[in-house]
């Protein structure tokens, strides 16, 4: 089955420090690939995505790239800030008849401290 | 443009009791989906609807129903609440049927006594 194993949590960092956060996936087909955000008290908030092998999502900062030879999507940000403590979760999303789900990984806490 | 509004935002449930949440969206968004977060398991579907008048199972239905009289309401219910169903429901909608990415409500916080 599809399924998204993300690195296990909590993360804890100090502002400014790099950060990575690994995010691999088993999936039959060619799916694509998003990282969501989820802030304290609230739904979560599509952050980036890449929807073909070699492409890279990016924004706010963060990055990540699709690599279809290691089936990866790790999120990269050169240097976090307080205000980038949430929950980030990997998923992925299959084209086709089932297009529909999303897949999620468990979600991985990080506390950014100043 | 308030995007996925869901109401209420906390309930305190007894066993046994009922209740409704209700989704809604201002996006035209054909596709709408309930999911439900618990610690260490991410985001599980529970049941979700392809259009107007539709729905479907998930992954986690047993327990729950779900209506979708109107494209911008989703309305998602217990009918015997147990314990096991407390968490933390998410909605989210989405346009087509590829190529669009889902988005979510701000949740509700369901606990079962």
């Amino acid at each position: 089955g599809n399924s998204v194993t993300q690195m296990e949590g909590p993360v804890t960092l100090s502002e400014e420090a790099f950060l990575t956060i690994n995010c691999t996936y088993t999936a039959t087909g060619y799916p694509s690939l998003f990282w969501y955000v989820q802030y304290p008290g609230e739904g979560l908030q599509l952050l980036l995505k890449a929807t073909k092998a070699d492409d890279k999502g990016s924004n706010k900062g963060f990055e990540a790239t699709y690599r279809k030879e290691t089936t990866s999507f790790h999120l990269e940000k050169g240097s976090v800030q307080v205000s980038d403590s949430a929950v980030y979760f990997c998923a992925l999303r299959l084209s086709g008849g089932s297009n529909y789900k999303l897949t999620f990984g468990k979600g991985t806490l990080l506390t950014v401290n100043p | 443009n308030a995007g996925v509004t869901q109401t209420p935002k906390f309930r305190v449930l007894k066993t046994g009791q009922s209740m409704t949440l209700l989704c809604a969206q201002d996006m035209n968004h054909e596709y709408m989906y309930w999911y439900r977060q618990d610690p260490g398991m991410g985001l599980r579907l529970i049941h979700y609807s392809v259009g107007e008048g539709t729905t479907a199972k998930g992954e986690v239905p047993d327990g729950y129903n779900v209506s979708r009289l109107k494209k911008q309401n989703f309305l998602l219910g217990l009918e015997s609440a147990a314990p096991s169903q407390t968490s933390v429901y998410f909605c989210a909608s989405s346009y087509s049927w590829g190529g669009e990415t889902q988005y979510f409500g701000p949740g509700t916080r369901l606990l079962v006594l």
